[in-house]
């Protein structure tokens, strides 16, 4: 089976930067997904990454280092819209993973 | 992108009857779809994976005689829970791939079950 750990929550305030740690084991490692979750509704797609490094769209970046089975969400310019549930989730053998969720609150 | 609808949204059924949930993939062929539940304030449980004419693979500790899938064609999965019980009670997502080994699952609206 898969091991995710991230952080159960997180707050900070509007206009700073977040970031969400994600560690996994798995074997056959085939990618990385962020989602991001609000309450009540399905998961929604941020970003993915499979080869090491940052990835770089608008205000989310995500970092990936296989060699560390470790991953990060960066969240930039917090808006209150932003506060949601972010799930690192670990693709292998064509399945995907979920973590438990990083809940993030952004206060005004 | 790619759109999968799921159906319904919401249900509410007495204790003992069964509920049948539909995942549609609305513009592309779906070869594989997972079906996924998610309790309160956790993370999506894979259930089980379900391919185009063969036996869905169950994930270990998932009754597959309770949670019924079907995959008759490359559009639709259905996902029946029989005899629902109150714990059955849950958020049940369904995701599609377009093939094997395609990394990229959308996700369907999901539906909220309560077996009362």
């Amino acid at each position: 089976g898969q091991n995710i750990d991230q952080p159960t929550e997180m707050t900070a305030t509007e206009g700073a930067i977040v970031q969400i740690n994600c560690t996994y084991q798995t074997s056959g490692f085939n990618g990385l997904f962020w989602y991001q979750q609000h309450a009540g509704e399905a998961p929604t797609f941020l970003s993915y990454n499979v080869l090491d490094g940052l990835e770089e769209k608008g205000r989310f970046s995500s970092f990936l280092s296989r060699s560390k089975g470790y991953s990060y969400l960066l969240l930039k310019e917090l808006q209150m819209k932003d506060s949601a549930s972010y799930l690192c989730a670990v693709i292998s053998d064509y399945k995907l993973s979920f973590g438990a969720g990083t809940t993030v609150t952004v206060r005004a | 992108g790619a759109v999968v609808s799921q159906h319904p949204s919401w249900v509410i059924c007495k204790s003992g009857t069964s509920v049948k949930i539909e995942c549609r993939s609305l513009d592309f062929q779906a070869t594989t779809m997972f079906w996924y539940r998610q309790f309160p304030k956790q993370s999506l449980m894979l259930m089980a994976t379900s391919n185009e004419g063969s036996k869905a693979t169950y994930e270990q500790g998932v009754e597959k005689d309770k949670f019924l899938i079907n995959h008759a064609s490359l559009t639709l999965s259905t996902l029946t829970v029989t005899s629902a019980h109150p714990e059955d009670s849950s958020f049940y997502i369904c995701s599609a791939s377009k093939g094997i080994g395609d990394t990229e699952a959308f996700f369907g609206q999901g539906t909220r079950l309560t077996v009362v």
